[in-house]
């Protein structure tokens, strides 16, 4: 099956510092989403972004779907976006199910 | 829109024991997920619906779990004779086509 890879797998930040985060996944696809799962074990969808640049605020996204990843860009950090960060891929083709990425927990400090 | 609502959110039941989870997706959704959490790991999926049509089901979902979407609108989660691999967080997801999957809260299983 496809494999859906996350990096860094932690990280640790001071508020008001900015970071990236970084999904590898091994086959094309068709559908590719970035979800927050907060402490409390909600998870929140942040992008859906098969393809191209897309902006909400503090957040971005790019997705590069010829060569097999995406990024999410969090600047201006808060204690409110810890948690961990999950990106999930419907692989092209007969399928509809996601598959979610091994996740990058993220800790920002006051 | 009210979201996608689980219900219970915890259960805890004895091995050997049946349990059922219910989910109601956001109302237009056509497409509903059923996924399974453990700690430090991401959601695996179990099975999608679209409409009342069980699509798809993954090799995790034994003989045990059964899932229905009765009209197309809420669904139902079985699993029989629970073991303590069971314990996990079982979270219902809701889309369109092409759109954002949007997740309930879950339902945490604890078996003991």
């Amino acid at each position: 099956g496809i494999q859906v890879e996350q990096s860094p797998p932690d990280l640790i930040l001071q508020e008001g510092a900015n970071s990236t985060l970084r999904c590898n996944f091994s086959d094309s696809v068709n559908n590719l989403q970035w979800f927050h799962q907060n402490p409390w074990g909600q998870l929140i969808n942040l992008f859906y972004i098969p393809s191209g640049t897309k902006q909400n605020g503090r957040l971005s996204a790019t997705t590069v779907a010829t060569e097999r990843y995406s990024l999410l860009y969090i600047s201006s950090s808060q204690t409110t976006d810890s948690g961990v960060y999950f990106c999930a891929v419907e692989r092209g083709g007969a399928t509809n199910k996601l598959i979610f990425g091994t996740g990058t927990l993220l800790a920002v400090q006051p | 829109d009210t979201g996608v609502s689980q219900d219970p959110r915890h259960k805890i039941t004895k091995r050997g024991q049946n349990v059922t989870f219910r989910c109601d997706p956001i109302s237009e959704h056509n497409r509903l997920y059923w996924y399974r959490q453990t700690l430090g790991q991401g959601p695996e999926f179990l099975t999608y619906f679209q409409n009342e049509a069980q699509l798809e089901k993954s090799r995790l979902l034994s003989d045990r779990f059964s899932a229905e979407r009765p009209k197309g609108s809420f669904s139902t989660l079985e699993i029989q004779r629970t073991e303590q691999g069971d314990s996990a967080m079982y979270l219902c997801a809701s889309s369109l086509y092409n759109s954002p999957l949007h997740f309930g809260n879950g339902t945490r299983l604890t078996v003991t």
